[in-house]
């Protein structure tokens, strides 16, 4: 079955750097995944996504890689700002018409 | 553009009693939509998700249900809460087809 997993729980930065939150998967099959954001006492935010025919897509400040070799993704941010503080997810999707998601990584920005 | 709508926002609730909770999706026809619960500090599970009016599926069994009467609208109901339903209710919606999903505000409930 399907199981993801985050590297760090909690990654703490400072005001200016740059962010990186990993996540590993584990089913091969996994065709598309996504990146959400959650704030405290909010639902998860839609940030970005990814398909497995891509090892690259960039936003706004934002740039997620994807190796599929090693079943691992990563969400990059630039230039961290104060309200990039928040809970990140990540989520894939196996065509079961629904998400997995990862248990998350808690990002605090140091002024 | 569409638009989620959850609530209440926060309900507090005796074991034992009743519970429903309510999700509505705006600006959009035949949305596929999903029932999240979230413990604290964890991640999301996936209870239940609907294709269409009176169409559920149950991803977990547990002691809550799910209906959809109306084409945007998700209810999540139990006849009598327990104390480990406490938690974080989450109502997604994506295309029909779709696997972008898109979450409400939430419902935080807590069952003493």
């Amino acid at each position: 079955g399907e199981s993801v997993g985050l590297h760090l729980p909690t990654l703490s930065v400072q005001e200016g750097d740059n962010s990186i939150i990993n996540c590993a998967y584990s089913n091969s099959a996994s065709d598309y995944f996504i990146w959400y954001k959650q704030e405290s006492g909010k639902g998860p935010q839609f940030i970005i996504d990814i398909r497995s025919n891509m090892d690259k897509r960039q936003g706004q400040r934002v740039t997620v890689l994807l190796n599929k070799t090693v079943k691992h993704l990563s969400l990059q941010i630039a230039a961290t700002q104060p309200g990039d503080s928040a809970v990140y997810f990540c989520a894939l999707y196996t065509g079961r018409r629904a998400l997995t998601f990862g248990s998350g990584t808690r990002l605090q920005v140091q002024p | 553009s569409q638009t989620i709508h959850q609530w209440p926002a926060t309900l507090v609730q005796p074991v034992g009693s009743p519970l429903s909770l309510e999700c509505t999706v705006e600006g959009t026809s035949n949305p596929n939509l999903y029932w999240y619960r979230q413990a604290a500090g964890r991640g999301l599970q996936l209870l239940f998700y609907s294709v269409g009016i009176g169409q559920i599926s149950s991803e977990v069994p547990q002691n809550l249900s799910a209906s959809r009467p109306q084409d945007r609208q998700f209810i999540l109901s139990s006849k009598k809460l327990l104390l480990s339903d406490s938690g974080f209710y989450l109502c997604a919606w994506s295309w029909t087809g779709g696997e972008t999903q898109y979450f409400g505000p939430g419902t935080r409930l807590l069952v003493l």
